[in-house]
């Protein structure tokens, strides 16, 4: 069984520009969450894709969007990037959206200069 | 809405000692809860949850948690530390709607640093 993987680990862009970040859900999960870590904080949810959309979102600006993909996979798309966007981007897959039993990723350390 | 208040940025103890991490959150409806470990550059590892039930709960590497209602706490402890266990330590809830199912968003407290001394 195939855990939870994201891409790239790590990440350098500078401010303004666009970035992509990637994840692929355990094997058999249909429900993918993704949660933004500052430093020094807890988690917080960004949103949850759920059979290829969006199913709830916290309080993040449109500039932070998402994809999901028939493979169940999906994409954080941050456009803008503001110094404060500098975080580990977290990706959780699930099993069905109410799924409160969440499996994480590794992560993907993004800084913005 | 919901939060979730760990009372302790950084926990010392010494090999061998109790470890007692506070968790307490803000809700009327008692929701799911978690503790998840995170060791440096890692992603998050759930190490146990209170669904319904049992309100002491166990979980890996010998932690264990205690549902209190009445004091909308979820602390999490282990009777002896190892010196494996130093890591940063989130407690986590999910809401609930009306129908006591789980909205799958999980809300997180700030985080709670263990230090464990030889």
């Amino acid at each position: 069984e195939t855990g939870v993987t994201q891409s790239p680990t790590h990440l350098i862009k500078t401010r303004g520009q666009q970035v992509t970040l990637r994840c692929s859900s355990q094997s058999g999960h249909n429900t993918v969450s993704w949660y933004q870590q500052a430093l020094g904080q807890g988690p917080q949810f960004i949103f949850q894709y759920y059979r290829e959309e969006e199913n709830g979102r916290g309080n993040f600006p449109p500039r932070f969007s998402g994809l999901q993909f028939p493979n169940y996979s999906s994409e954080l798309n941050v456009n803008a990037l503001e110094l404060d966007d500098s975080a580990l981007y977290l990706c959780a897959s699930s099993l069905g959206a109410g799924a409160y039993e969440q499996y994480f990723g590794p992560g993907t350390r993004l800084t913005v200069t | 809405a919901q939060s979730v208040t760990q009372l302790g940025s950084h926990v010392s103890v010494s090999e061998g000692a109790l470890v007692l991490l506070r968790c307490n959150y803000s809700s009327s409806v008692p929701p799911y809860l978690f503790w998840y470990v995170q060791y440096p550059n890692q992603g998050l590892q759930l190490l146990l949850k209170y669904t319904t039930g049992a309100t002491l709960v166990k979980g890996i590497n010998g932690f264990e948690a205690e549902f209190k209602k009445s004091e909308t706490s979820f602390h999490l402890t282990k009777p002896s530390a190892h010196m494996s266990d130093a890591a940063e330590y989130f407690c986590a809830v999910s809401d609930l709607n009306a129908g006591g199912t789980s909205y799958g968003k999980l809300t997180f407290g700030q985080g709670t640093i263990l230090t464990v001394h030889p």
